[in-house]
């Protein structure tokens, strides 16, 4: 069955590093990826949409990575600050005509930056 | 900007009891969507709506119903309320496009309890 699988264990880096989220998948051929992050008590909020023919998406501090050969996407924030602290979660999408209203969602993983 | 508005952000109920839980958004978008979510399950759709009247199940439809009579409400009804739906609920609405890869834009949640 599909797949998703983001970092199981919380991340905490320091204010100024980079954090690197990871998203992998399996049995599953996505035609895009989003991200989104989540603040506790409140909804998710899109971030950044990746096609399966895109390499890299950048927005501000934000890049995103699409490797359909390893079956993975990574999210960066550089110049991490505490107000990055949340869950990030990924979710992959097809264009099929019959599923494209569809997310597939992975649990998220939760990011702490310190000051 | 989108707004997603869910009628309540907590909501207390009784098992057995019939329960309505509302969302309006404010975008003219075609497609609607109810999703709860659980620790350690993430985001798991229960229903979505892609128009006016229309409506597919999810993955979890069982022991709800939803109803779509005008196209900014998106209505998930709980038919006999059961202590294993207490959980945070969810609603989004995105844009139709011809690929599908529109963002999805969530409301801040109705955390639900069945006592």
């Amino acid at each position: 069955s599909q797949k998703i699988e983001q970092n199981s264990e919380a991340l905490n880096i320091q204010e100024g590093k980079t954090a690197t989220l990871t998203c992998n998948y399996t049995n599953y051929s996505p035609a895009y990826l989003q991200w989104y992050r989540q603040d506790p008590g409140r909804g998710p909020v899109f971030l950044l949409l990746i096609r399966e023919n895109e390499k890299e998406k950048r927005k501000e501090r934000l890049k995103v990575t699409f490797d359909t050969t390893l079956k993975q996407s990574l999210f960066h924030i550089t110049a991490s600050q505490p107000a990055d602290s949340a869950t990030y979660l990924c979710a992959l999408g097809r264009y099929n005509a019959g599923n494209n209203r569809k997310l597939i969602w992975g649990l998220g993983t939760s990011l702490a930056v310190n000051p | 900007d989108v707004k997603v508005t869910q009628s309540s952000r907590y909501l207390v109920k009784r098992t057995g009891e019939k329960v309505f839980l509302e969302c309006v958004q404010d975008m003219d978008h075609e497609n609607m969507f109810w999703y709860r979510q659980d620790p350690g399950l993430g985001l798991r759709l229960i229903y979505f709506s892609y128009d006016v009247k229309m409506k597919e199940k999810g993955d979890i439809p069982e022991g709800y119903s939803v109803s779509r009579e005008k196209k900014e409400r998106f209505s998930l009804i709980l038919e006999s309320a059961s202590t294993n739906q207490t959980s945070m609920y969810l609603c989004a609405s995105r844009t139709r496009d011809r690929v599908g890869n529109q963002p999805q834009h969530f409301g801040d949640g109705t955390r639900l309890s069945i006592l």
